[in-house]
């Protein structure tokens, strides 16, 4: 079936540094990819998807390319900030139809000033 | 800004007990959805109801179960909560079945003592 695996937390950084989150998928399908970012106290929200190999998306600073022939999709982030401090998930929906969203099991991201 | 609306935010109750949790949303969706999300942040897909049909995850124990009086409401019953369900429960929506971006409730905190 299905999977997503991204980078085992918990992450910490200082201020200023670049973030890189990875994440791989495995799918028999095409699907569109998703960064979700979850705030303390917060649901998850979503950051950006990508529904289309080889583009780009990108929300507030954050990135990730959709690769198809790695099968990645990793999330990076030039110069974090403390309000960045939050648990990132990794998502794949099939294009389908399949009304299942598929997540990683999240990244923690601690940003220390 | 909120849109799907979840109560209560904390409960807690002791082994056996049962339990109700409510969620609204104002988005005029057609599809909604409730996760669990464990301490170790792991999201997984319990429920989805579209248009009165009813998905299952079928690894959701059968104490659980949602009940729904139109589109816009979906809620949980758990039936004799054990120590396990503790977590917290995410209610989501999407436009509909076969669009993937889903919007999430800030949850329910769940505590069995």
């Amino acid at each position: 079936g299905d999977s997503v695996t991204q980078t085992e937390g918990p992450v910490t950084l200082s201020e200023g540094t670049s973030l890189t989150v990875n994440c791989s998928y495995e799918t028999k399908q095409y699907p569109t990819l998703f960064w979700y970012v979850q705030y303390p106290g917060e649901g998850p929200q979503l950051l950006f998807k990508v529904p289309k190999a080889n583009e780009k998306g990108s929300s507030r600073g954050f990135e990730a390319t959709y690769n198809k022939e790695a099968t990645s999709f990793h999330l990076q982030k030039a110069s974090v900030q403390e309000s960045d401090s939050a648990v990132y998930y990794c998502a794949l929906s099939e294009s389908s139809g399949s009304w299942q969203l598929i997540f990683g099991s999240g990244t923690q991201l601690t940003v220390m000033p | 800004e909120t849109a799907v609306f979840q109560t209560p935010n904390y409960h807690v109750t002791q082994v056996g007990n049962e339990v109700s949790f409510n969620c609204k949303q104002t988005l005029g969706h057609d599809t909604m959805y409730w996760y669990k999300q464990d301490s170790k942040k792991l999201l997984k897909i319990m429920f989805s109801y579209n248009n009165k049909q009813l998905i299952v995850n079928e690894t959701v124990p059968r104490r659980f179960s949602p009940q729904s009086s139109d589109k816009a409401h979906l809620n949980l019953r758990i039936k004799s909560v054990e120590p396990e369900d503790s977590a917290v429960y995410l209610c989501a929506s999407s436009y509909r079945a076969s669009q993937n971006t889903l919007y999430f409730g800030a949850g329910t905190r769940l505590s069995v003592l």
